[in-house]
């Protein structure tokens, strides 16, 4: 596709059970981002995959919260045992490069929005 | 905390009028980048600009920067209702992972 796909677009599910959110970035790119937006708030850094590999995760609010990447391209981000607090849209937005080279442009997908019942 | 902090939170204007928007920052960047986001939406990018620049246009457009202040702007000229939506900066560049702001809420009445 042209731009960044995630899906599902919308997740409903019940406090306690897994959920797997997935990222495809646009082809060729190799820089990876997770973002979590809670309504009305700013972006919260994630992760960021540089290729299959993850130089920083230091956004990972707690150890319930993983991310892989396969092959330089889909990613997923898994969250166990879900909590009421995780409820949030999750973003993922790719770029051609690393940050440091040239600081590409981000290009995000519309979401999951994910909500904890 | 490194991320850029945009200001007002809010703006409400009416179409035609200009819309300016600041952020601010705490360390030293090498460029800035201001995102757009509607509602229900990513965040599209609109601009960046690096720190060797005072000034950049892009259409109605327009983004300065100062880093002795460590802050930018983003002017929207003659605004458009469909100009309604959220803006956030992002410090980038460097080994840095860009970071967002809450962002601006732009509502402009037809």
């Amino acid at each position: 596709g042209a731009g960044v796909s995630q899906s599902p677009s919308n997740k409903v599910t019940e406090k306690g059970k897994d959920v797997e959110l997935r990222c495809d970035p646009i082809s060729g790119h190799t820089a990876l981002y997770w973002y979590r937006q809670r309504l009305g708030q700013g972006l919260e850094f994630l992760i960021y995959f540089q290729g299959n590999s993850a130089p920083d995760k230091s956004g990972l609010p707690s150890d319930r919260f993983s991310a892989e990447r396969t092959g330089e391209s889909v990613s997923t981000l898994t969250i166990q045992r879900t909590q009421q607090e995780d409820s949030a849209v999750y973003l993922c937005a790719s770029s051609l490069g690393p940050p440091g080279t040239g600081a590409q442009p981000q290009h995000f997908g519309d979401g999951t929005r994910l909500s904890i019942l | 905390s490194q991320q850029g902090e945009e200001d007002p939170q809010a703006l409400s204007i009416q179409e035609g009028e200009n819309a300016t928007m600041n952020c601010s920052y705490k360390t030293s960047i090498n460029n800035l980048q201001w995102y757009r986001q509607n509602s229900g939406r990513g965040l599209v990018h609109l601009i960046l600009i690096r720190s060797n620049e005072r000034e950049k246009h892009s259409g109605r457009l327009r983004v300065t920067l100062d880093t002795s202040k460590k802050s930018s702007s983003l002017l929207i000229t003659a605004s458009r209702a469909a100009d309604t939506a959220s803006y956030f900066c992002a410090r980038a560049g460097g080994s840095y992972i860009p970071t967002f702001g809450r962002g601006t809420s732009l509502i402009v009445h037809p």
